[in-house]
Order: structure tokens, then C-alpha cells, then sequence
């Protein structure tokens, strides 16, 4: 079946503006992660959604960070006025449930770099 | 709060020789463990989870893990490396939602 997938794969974007990504979680799926990755931080955890419950924001590291689940479906994390120090890999992930044991499928990610 | 260490980021073996990642945890509570593989420029993959139905965990391509409370350690251990090993690897703990992750240890196999 059909794997998580993120888009665009690659964004290039320029010091100040906004951007968008996208992913589609397994269908099914009623917990949708997001992590950012890079050289200096290694995985952190951004944000999580489960089901129709408020989401959990505590990794999101600045009020620049956003994201939504619209439908239970398909989130859109959004950063706005971008800095240079936002430039790392965006990974989502989903899982059959929150539960800690359940296994959380990652997607390739997006791959950010600001200018 | 849990936490994860991963000790050495580069280990190198040569084909055919034991691998073994370390991977130390902390946790107040019994934690959920879990180990991904990174290869480049793709997502994380599952290698195997722990979730105290037995503390030696077989996974995927080999790979197996061991539970071990007395020393906070859930290290990953395959008996003969292949080259297409070679890749990143990440010990993770739950924290009951979002995963909590090592710095990762890169994994290099030399014919």
C-alpha cells in the first residue's frame, strides 16, 4: 500500500518568506508526527495531531512554526518569515494510534533551504 | 523525562564482522524502545521495537536488540555486517507519543 508521502521534496526559498509542506499520512492512520532534522539538532519532535484532539505544539520551536490537520487527513506545516537557521530536513510521520508502542511510518521528508 | 544516547557517532566494521550500535536510555517509566534506519536521502525505517513482551527483539535484515533494565541499554547487534548495511541508525524511546530520539551513529561497512 501507499507509504506516507511529503511534497515538494526539495524547497529553496529565500530568507524572509513563507513556505508551506505538505503530507499525506497512511490512510487509516489516526496520528500524524512531524520532526525536523538537521547537522546541529539531530531528530527533533515539531508537532502532533491525533484524531480530532487538540494537537500537541510543544516542539515547535517559535511562533514562526504552524501546522494544521485538515479532515484528519492530509497537514500542512507552515513557517513563516523563514531564517537561515530553519534549513533542515522535514520529516512527517504517522501511526495507527498515539500509543507509544505503535510503530510511526515516516515519509522521505523536505528538504528546506533558505537563502 | 526519557531520554537517548547513542555512544559513537561513526562505527566502522568490514564485512562479514559483528555490528554492534549502543544505545543507553532514561526514562522514569517502563519506556517503549525503537530502532530506525536512515539510508541517504530517504525517511526512517523500522528496524525493531521493544515493547516489554520479551526483551530480545528480532527485526528486520538480521538485526536484533536486547532489553537490558539493569543497565538502561537496548544496544543492536547483527552477527555478520553486509554492505548494504551502511547507513544511519537511530535508537529512539516514546515518551508515549512523540519519539524521543538518539543523535544517531553512522554505520560504515568496508569490503
Amino acid at each position: 500500500g501507499a507509504g506516507v508521502s511529503q511534497s515538494p521534496s526539495n524547497k529553496v526559498t529565500e530568507k524572509g518568506k513563507d513556505v508551506e509542506l505538505r503530507c499525506d499520512p497512511i490512510s487509516g492512520h489516526t496520528a500524524l508526527y512531524w520532526y525536523r532534522q538537521s547537522l546541529g539538532q539531530g531528530l527533533e519532535f515539531l508537532i502532533y495531531f491525533q484524531g480530532n484532539s487538540a494537537p500537541d505544539k510543544s516542539g515547535l520551536p517559535s511562533d514562526r512554526f504552524s501546522a494544521e490537520r485538515t479532515g484528519g487527513s492530509v497537514s500542512t506545516l507552515t513557517i513563516q518569515r523563514t531564517q537561515q537557521e530553519d534549513s533542515a530536513v522535514y520529516l512527517c510521520a504517522s501511526s495507527l494510534s498515539s500509543t507509544g508502542s505503535y510503530e510511526q511510518y515516516f515519509g522521505p521528508g523536505t528538504r528546506l533551504t533558505v537563502t | 523525562a526519557q531520554s537517548v544516547t547513542q555512544l559513537g557517532s561513526h562505527v566502522s566494521v568490514s564485512e562479514g564482522a559483528l555490528v554492534l550500535l549502543r544505545c543507553n536510555y532514561s526514562s522514569s517509566v517502563p519506556p517503549y524502545l525503537f530502532w530506525y534506519v536512515q539510508y541517504p536521502n530517504q525517511g526512517l525505517q523500522l528496524l525493531l521495537k521493544y515493547t516489554s513482551a520479551a526483551t530480545l527483539v528480532k527485526g528486520i535484515n538480521g538485526f536484533e536488540a536486547e532489553f537490558k533494565k539493569s543497565e538502561t541499554s537496548f544496544h543492536l547487534t547483527k552477527p555478520s555486517a553486509h554492505m548494504s548495511d551502511a547507513a544511519e541508525y537511530f535508537c529512539a524511546v516514546s515518551r508515549g507519543t512523540a519519539l524521543i530520539f538518539g543523535k544517531g551513529t553512522t554505520l560504515s561497512v568496508s569490503s
